[in-house]
């Protein structure tokens, strides 16, 4: 079955900071991996989606890796803005019939200007 | 390009009773989501459609829970009788999903239920 954890649940960080969010699941068998964003009372935000013949994806200042093998993916956020304050999910895609999205939990995220 | 839409926005209803959601997915988009989002965790994958037919509804409790797509493109949701572990946000999802890929899911902004 699987699973997918997000680590830290939930992060504090001065503005302009870089960071890194984690996220691994247990089952490397998956088709494709996004990362989302959730602001409060909101739905979710596609940020970047790593299909899994891939390793990273970009968009502005924005990265995220994939590595399959080893079960674990990282949002790279570069110069962090409060306006970066939201919840961050990832989210696999299952590599059978279906597709089955799974999300992990999220990590909290609050930039302090 | 119009979002997902979904309605209503809020809804408070007591356990045993009835409810449904509604959700009208971009246009074009052949791919429906509905997830349930309980405070504090991930979004759980209810059930998909591609276009009317259903691709997985595993983790939909069929006793109580029922969902449709009939033509193609709207959907509804609905929970009978509801219990007191409903309380989430109800959230649904469209993709493309023409080309065997899963395209970015692109989210309405949810119904939140609360079950008194």
């Amino acid at each position: 079955k699987q699973e997918v954890t997000q680590i830290p649940a939930a992060l504090s960080v001065p503005e302009g900071e870089n960071l890194v969010l984690n996220c691994s699941f247990t089952d490397s068998a998956i088709y494709n991996l996004q990362w989302f964003r959730q602001d409060p009372g909101k739905g979710l935000t596609s940020l970047l989606l790593i299909q899994s013949s891939q390793r990273e994806q970009t968009s502005g200042r924005l990265n995220a890796s994939l590595d399959k093998s080893s079960g674990r993916s990282t949002l790279y956020i570069a110069a962090s803005q409060p306006g970066d304050s939201a919840t961050y999910l990832c989210a696999v895609g299952g590599d059978t019939g279906g597709f089955k999205t799974i999300f992990g939990a999220g990590t909290r995220l609050f930039v302090k200007a | 390009e119009a979002g997902v839409a979904q309605s209503p926005r809020y809804k408070i209803i007591e356990k045993r009773q009835s409810v449904a959601f509604w959700c009208n997915p971009i246009s074009g988009h052949a791919t429906l989501y509905w997830y349930q989002q309980i405070l504090g965790q991930g979004p759980k994958l209810l059930i998909q459609f591609q276009n009317n037919g259903v691709v997985d509804d595993s983790q939909l409790p069929k006793d109580r829970f029922s969902a449709e797509r009939l033509k193609g493109v709207d959907s509804t949701l609905k929970i009978q009788p509801a219990k007191l572990e409903d309380s989430a946000v109800y959230l649904c999802a469209s993709s493309v999903g023409h080309s065997g890929f899963v395209e970015p899911q692109h989210f309405g902004d949810g119904t939140r239920l609360s079950i008194l």
